[in-house]
């Protein structure tokens, strides 16, 4: 089935921009969405269909795709966006949904 | 508002059985594919089932597959995930979510989640 990388981990100082990775080799066939989850909440749609921003969402997150990666950019980062950040795509090839394994938002 | 409730979680031994229900409100149930997704302690999120908006179509994580099943009831506004043979690593907590856009097929985002209902699955 499919598989979506993520590094497990990501640091930034409060107004810089972080960006998180999302790597499949369908990637660029399929639309990728991504997921804030903070601990003892429930998770957070923050951009999907690769792009998309929620109403609600800061404009500060963004999100973007080339090749095979997909990116979740967030900009002039701050102490509340400290959370686990999730893409998720859906796999046709198996017809199931997958999860990447999460990147943790640290900042410093 | 948009609510989603989760219950039916508990302990129970392997190879035992739970059924868990979603009960939602605040948007039109039956035109919204829906979703379980889960988190086992300490883990990531995993993507578990999906069912359309007329329950028609389903799809499974191969990790459930041939043992849950997902229903819906959509004048009762209820979703409902069937669990047999459940393992030790079906310890989880379990979130039903809804999808974005009334209509979208399963590649379709999860925008509201309930709080969950914790399955532990242990001798």
């Amino acid at each position: 089935s499919h598989v979506l990388t993520q590094p497990p981990s990501v640091s930034e100082a409060p107004g810089e921009t972080a960006r998180v990775t999302c790597g499949g080799n369908n990637i660029g066939t399929e639309s990728v969405h991504w997921y804030q989850k903070k601990p003892g909440q429930a998770p957070v749609l923050v951009i999907y269909y690769d792009s998309d921003r929620p109403s609600g969402i800061s404009d500060r997150f963004s999100g973007s795709k080339s090749g095979n990666t997909a990116t979740l950019t967030i900009s002039r980062v701050e102490a509340g966006d400290e959370a686990d950040y999730y893409c998720q795509v859906w796999d046709s090839s198996s017809d199931q949904g997958v999860f990447g394994g999460g990147t943790k938002l640290t900042v410093l | 508002e948009v609510q989603l409730l989760e219950s039916g979680g508990g302990l129970v031994q392997p190879g035992g059985s739970l059924r868990l229900s979603c009960v939602v409100s605040g948007f039109t149930f039956r035109t919204n594919a829906m979703g379980w997704v889960r988190q086992a302690p300490g883990k990531g999120l995993e993507w578990v089932s999906f069912i359309s908006g007329s329950g028609a179509a389903t799809y499974y994580a191969d990790s459930v597959k041939g043992r849950f099943t997902s229903t819906r009831d959509n004048p009762k506004n209820t979703l409902y995930l069937q669990m047999n043979s459940l393992r030790v690593e079906d310890t989880a907590l379990y979130y039903c979510a809804k999808t974005k856009i009334p209509g979208s097929g399963a590649g379709g985002a999860f925008d509201m989640w309930g709080q969950g209902t914790l399955v532990t699955v242990s001798s």
